[in-house]
């Protein structure tokens, strides 16, 4: 069974640009969470996506957007980029709501110059 | 709000010796517990988890009780092995908290032969 996946695995942007990343979910799963994993500010929880809808949102500005389409994949948009945005994005899946275990992909590192 | 702190690290150690990682945790109600591992390069594996107080999660030899009275739920393994370096987080999940994972800080494990 395949297991979460993520693209592209680096991602190389300069200040002020538009990245988007993608995620594709284990199959079955209805469920995507985006979390940013930044040097110095461990693992945060950015968004969470099931059945198409945003259910929850981190504390992360607006420039911070994602959708989820009829097939559970998921895509995070970060605008405007900022030097702070570089970091590890890990996407997860779950089977959906009530507290299902995640599966984690292996990440796409984003560097903004 | 919720939190998860681990000891602070890196932690360092030779081959099968004890390791323990504290993990304390500060939540309202009864959250589920977890320990996830991040290899170099990867993203986080579900190590073990506990989704009530008392309940031992355990996998690959790794152990840990989720333990309320103390808000803890500590890593142990009696003999660790080099494989085992990596990051380890701690992280707790709560159902109002619409199904995110709240991670600590990390924990580096280096294990030499």
């Amino acid at each position: 069974e395949a297991g979460v996946t993520q693209s592209p695995t680096h991602l190389i942007k300069t200040r002020g640009q538009q990245a988007t990343l993608r995620c594709s979910p284990i199959s079955g799963h209805t469920s995507v969470y985006w979390y940013q994993q930044a040097l110095g500010l461990g693992l945060q929880f950015l968004l969470w996506y099931d059945e198409g809808e945003e259910r929850n949102r981190g504390n992360f500005p607006p420039r911070f957007s994602g959708r989820q389409f009829p097939n559970y994949s998921s895509e995070l948009n970060v605008n405007a980029l900022e030097l702070e945005d570089s970091a590890l994005y890990l996407c997860a899946s779950s089977l959906g709501v009530n507290w299902n275990e995640q599966f984690f992909g292996p990440g796409t590192r984003l560097t903004v110059l | 709000g919720d939190s998860v702190t681990q000891m602070e690290g890196p932690v360092t150690l030779s081959e099968e010796a004890f390791l323990t990682i504290n993990c304390t945790y500060t939540a309202t109600g009864y959250p589920s517990l977890f320990w996830y591992v991040q290899y170099p390069g990867e993203g986080l594996q579900l190590l073990l988890k506990a989704t009530k107080a008392d309940d031992k999660g355990s996998n690959k030899g790794f152990e840990a009780t989720y333990r309320k009275e103390t808000t803890s739920f500590h890593l142990e393994k009696g003999s660790v092995q080099v494989s085992d370096s990596a990051v380890y987080f701690c992280a707790l999940q709560k159902e109002t908290s619409g199904s995110r994972l709240t991670f600590g800080e990390g924990t580096q494990l280096t294990v030499n032969p």
